[in-house]
């Protein structure tokens, strides 16, 4: 059962402007929150975290947002660039992100010049 | 520095044949792990280890073994290669310390078992 999910497999976005990557988890457990980038062929890199404890975190043009009463987060990506064209993964962690981690099955993000 | 590196990139398999994946990285951390991804799926947890000589059980262990001899090397072992094996595996490591969370990953070992 997929405990993280990304319902969305696809978004289109125009250069400049912003893209929101969602996802939605089930474990109530869940206080560590990450989200990576991934090109084809390459492995994942990570892209900016966020604790059970804080609601927002900004990071130069990302940010994510964390509703724990509706077990939702969010990527802000502004503004898009056609770098930022690949998959993005979110994943949870119920122990603090130090042991077991669980993914989203990936949003593919394309930027349009 | 190489960060997380994976050997081989790719590889064919027969049914019931053995292998061993080799993970290895160079930023000194403590934690490493081993997924698989498949289509339509995200990554799964298969095994991971929190340190030297440790490994414990993820998400989808089954069919697998791993051994964390060295600090620096994870390895993925299959006994008996099957078709439902034939996946994408990642490799990666963490600090797995307060704040130090992410993981690093390595490119990726693509596994066909025919």
């Amino acid at each position: 059962d997929q405990q993280v999910k990304q319902n969305s497999p696809s978004l289109s976005v125009q250069e400049g402007r912003i893209s929101i990557l969602n996802c939605d988890y089930t474990n109530s457990m869940f206080d560590y929150f990450l989200w990576y980038k991934k090109y084809p062929a390459e492995g994942p890199t990570f892209l900016i975290s966020i604790s059970s404890i804080k609601d927002k975190n900004e990071d130069g043009r990302f940010t994510v947002f964390l509703n724990k009463s509706a077990k939702h987060l969010s990527l802000h990506i502004v503004p898009s660039q056609p770098g930022d064209s690949a998959v993005y993964f979110c994943a949870a962690s119920p122990d603090r992100g130090g042991n077991q981690f669980y993914f989203g099955t990936g949003t593919s993000l394309t930027v349009i010049p | 520095n190489a960060g997380v590196t994976q050997t081989p990139k790719f590889r064919v398999l027969k049914t019931g044949q053995s292998m061993t994946l080799l993970c290895a990285q160079d930023m000194n951390h403590e934690y490493m792990y081993w997924y698989r991804q498949d289509p339509g799926m995200g990554l799964r947890l298969i095994h991971y280890s929190v340190g030297e000589g440790t490994t414990a059980k993820g998400e989808v262990p089954d069919g697998y073994n791993v051994s964390r001899l060295k600090k620096q090397n994870f390895l993925l072992g299959l006994e008996s290669a099957a078709p439902s094996q034939t996946s994408v595996y990642f490799c990666a490591s963490s600090y797995g310390t307060e704040g130090r969370y992410e993981q690093y990953f390595g490119p990726g070992t693509r596994l066909t078992v025919t």
